[in-house]
């Protein structure tokens, strides 16, 4: 069973904080690692993903991603209020010629204080 | 772009009713997702198609669910009979490979409630 753990939180931050929020998985196979936004009654929304080892930063977002230690996290510099919403961690793994695995983390709920 | 489209957007209906969820995903995306999320399980994959195929349907609950795409700019989610605990939103999304993986765009969603 390919597993992707998060924590449920709520994770609360002081607006203008650095939310920071973690992801491990199970798969060693795992070749592809992306965070996903989803307000609450909408539909998840990709932020970011990363592929290799190391940083990758976009804006306010740096996703960084650790494959020997199977976790991957996700930085969110100066939090506002708009970024309080449910985080999903999915992972994926290609399993072979047009067809693959997406597996996602049940989330990380933000509430960013005001 | 329109993005993807699912209808309805709401459902509520009776234990025992036919439920059919329709999806149009963006067009030139090759692949079609479709998932079930409940605040008990999360986001799951029940079943995925490729260039109109299904290519992996194991996430498929029961025999009383299946999913179709006729062709590249439809696909519909079945479930007969329904029951209770069907009751969740419904996702499709749809994506066209990258090298390493690709980025799925979701559609709006179906809150389906069962009675």
């Amino acid at each position: 069973q390919k597993e992707v753990e998060q924590n449920s939180g709520p994770l609360s931050v002081p607006e203008g904080a650095i939310a920071s929020l973690n992801c491990t998985y199970s798969d060693r196979g795992s070749q592809s690692f992306f965070w996903y936004r989803q307000y609450s009654g909408k539909s998840p929304e990709l932020i970011m993903f990363i592929y290799s080892n190391g940083d990758k930063e976009d804006g306010r977002f740096t996703a960084q991603l650790n494959k020997a230690s199977q976790y991957v996290s996700l930085l969110i510099r100066d939090s506002q209020p708009s970024d309080s919403a449910t985080y999903l961690c999915a992972v994926n793994r290609i399993t072979g010629a047009g067809s693959y695995q997406l597996t996602f983390g049940k989330g990380t709920k933000l509430s960013v204080i005001p | 772009d329109a993005g993807v489209i699912q209808s309805p957007r709401h459902e509520v209906t009776e234990m025992g009713q036919e439920v059919t969820l329709r999806c149009k995903p963006i067009s030139g995306h090759d692949y079609l997702f479709w998932y079930r999320q409940t605040m008990m399980r999360g986001l799951e994959l029940l079943i995925y198609f490729n260039n109109n195929v299904p290519i992996d349907d194991s996430g498929m609950p029961e025999d009383r669910f299946s999913a179709k795409m006729p062709n590249a700019s439809f696909s519909t989610l079945k479930i007969q009979p329904s029951e209770p605990r069907d009751s969740a939103v419904y996702f499709c999304a749809s994506s066209r490979p990258g090298v390493l993986g690709e980025t799925q765009y979701f559609g709006p969603g179906t809150r389906l409630l069962v009675l």
